[in-house]
């Protein structure tokens, strides 16, 4: 099993919809929580940022994290074309080095 | 405020080459973490260094090696290259005390 499991997609919505992207993980000991979006050719850019269990917004983007059932999730509100990407979770411990999901891809149609 | 930079962005080897990579991070960072990613595995934790010092490493085999420099700039080489360590190599550099990472664009290797 996987430290991080994360549906790989895609996942297909359009344009305004709520999204909801989530990932599992299974070590306890895991207290940051991150978001990453990666477009085509590019680097992943990293979105949003958590640390322990609670909610974080950031404009159309919130994180949520419940460690009690080790689930992440990413809701984008008034998904947008540009929002199509892959999207990454990613957990880190003590030792500060995220474990990532393998994505999910996310196409948001006009 | 500069992000992080790799070079070179693609390149192509032959197997039983070797290839070095390079990154420099942010301005004031001091932990590089090198990660290769590929379809079927994803994101894949190489190793990190902060202040020169290889901090962490993951699980891949001696051929991989990487060094950072006093101006926390870091290499990472390859050497007798096989067919499936073509991916996209990423840098990642951060304060090194938190997990928020910043990634380069990446480098693109293919071994024919």
């Amino acid at each position: 099993q996987k430290e991080v499991e994360q549906d790989p997609g895609p996942l297909s919505v359009p344009e305004g919809a709520i999204v909801s992207l989530n990932c599992t993980y299974s070590n306890s000991a895991f207290q940051y929580f991150m978001w990453y979006r990666q477009y085509s050719r590019k680097g992943p850019e990293l979105l949003m940022y958590t640390y322990s269990s609670g909610n974080k917004e950031d404009g159309r983007f919130t994180a949520q994290v419940d460690k009690s059932s080790k689930y992440i999730s990413l809701f984008i509100r008034d998904s947008q074309p540009s929002d199509s990407a892959t999207y990454l979770c990613a957990t880190a411990g003590g030792s500060y080095i995220p474990t990532f999901g393998r994505g999910t891809s996310l196409i948001v149609h006009p | 405020k500069a992000g992080v930079t790799q070079t070179p962005r693609y390149l192509i080897k032959t197997r039983g080459q070797q290839v070095t990579l390079s990154c420099s991070p942010i301005s004031g960072h001091r932990s590089v973490s090198w990660y290769q990613q590929t379809p079927g595995q994803g994101l894949q934790f190489l190793f990190e260094y902060f202040s020169e010092t290889q901090r962490n490493k993951g699980n891949f085999p001696g051929r991989f090696s990487g060094r950072q420099f006093s101006n926390s700039r870091s290499e990472m080489n390859v050497s007798t290259l096989e067919l499936g360590d073509s991916a996209l190599y990423l840098c990642a550099s951060s304060q090194g005390n938190t997990g928020e990472l910043f990634f380069g664009e990446g480098s693109r290797l293919t071994v024919l």
